[in-house]
């Protein structure tokens, strides 16, 4: 089994639209951590936000914001009114391994495309 | 200054040959790692080490080597490359494992 999914493979919206991008996780540990990273056409990876599992408040950053809700194991990330350059490659990814954080998993990405 | 910078950028060579990509970071991190993105984008942990010691070590071919001289290195050997080998391999680090990464520019490796 996955243990982070990302169901949606490619979301294509037009400038100004929201769009929620999906992300659901796997884990039997009590502590844990979730991020966000974006890779845009150029090809580096930028880290976006990390949630510890036991902070359940969503954020705003600007247009963007991030639902995490441990009663269904997700945590997703919407973009408001988005733009041309919003236009990337999203992936969300989970750290957890008891004491040592040493299991990291990347979801498979979703390709974001924004039209003018 | 570049962050966590990792060279070559691009690496073009033939099946059965012996390459390298080394990695090199400034920001005082103690965990660093290696990554391969294939040609879907599906992005792999591959290596992590914890001052210089490996920590993660994912199920890949014994022909990739890490090699880690100092906390600020790491460095990924890959001997007689095969065609499945071509990739972008990224290298990145953070403070440890729960804490965000930073990564490379990557290095796009094309086997021929």
């Amino acid at each position: 089994a996955q243990k982070v999914t990302q169901a949606q493979t490619e979301i294509s919206v037009v400038e100004k639209e929201d769009v929620t991008l999906d992300c659901v996780y796997e884990t039997r540990d009590t502590t844990y951590y979730l991020f966000w990273y974006k890779q845009p056409p150029s090809g580096e990876l930028v880290f976006l936000i990390r949630r510890n599992s036991f902070d359940e408040q969503n954020e705003i950053s600007g247009r963007y914001s991030w639902n995490f809700q441990k009663s269904t194991s997700s945590f997703n990330f919407t973009i408001t009114a988005s733009q041309v350059v919003d236009s990337a490659v999203y992936f969300c990814a989970l750290s957890e391994g008891a004491h040592n954080f040493n299991k990291f998993y990347f979801g498979s990405g979703t390709k974001l495309n924004v039209k003018p | 200054d570049t962050a966590v910078s990792q060279t070559p950028k691009y690496l073009v060579t033939q099946m059965g040959n012996d390459k390298s990509i080394k990695c090199e970071q400034n920001l005082g991190h103690d965990t660093m790692y290696w990554y391969k993105q294939d040609s879907k984008k599906f992005l792999k942990i591959m290596f992590s080490y914890n001052n210089k010691e490996l920590i993660i070590n994912e199920t890949v071919p014994n022909r990739f080597s890490p090699k880690s001289p100092d906390k600020a290195h790491l460095n990924l050997h890959i001997n007689s490359l095969e065609l499945g080998d071509s990739a972008v391999y990224f290298c990145a680090s953070s403070q440890d494992t729960r804490q965000p990464q930073h990564f490379g520019d990557g290095t796009r490796l094309s086997i021929l």
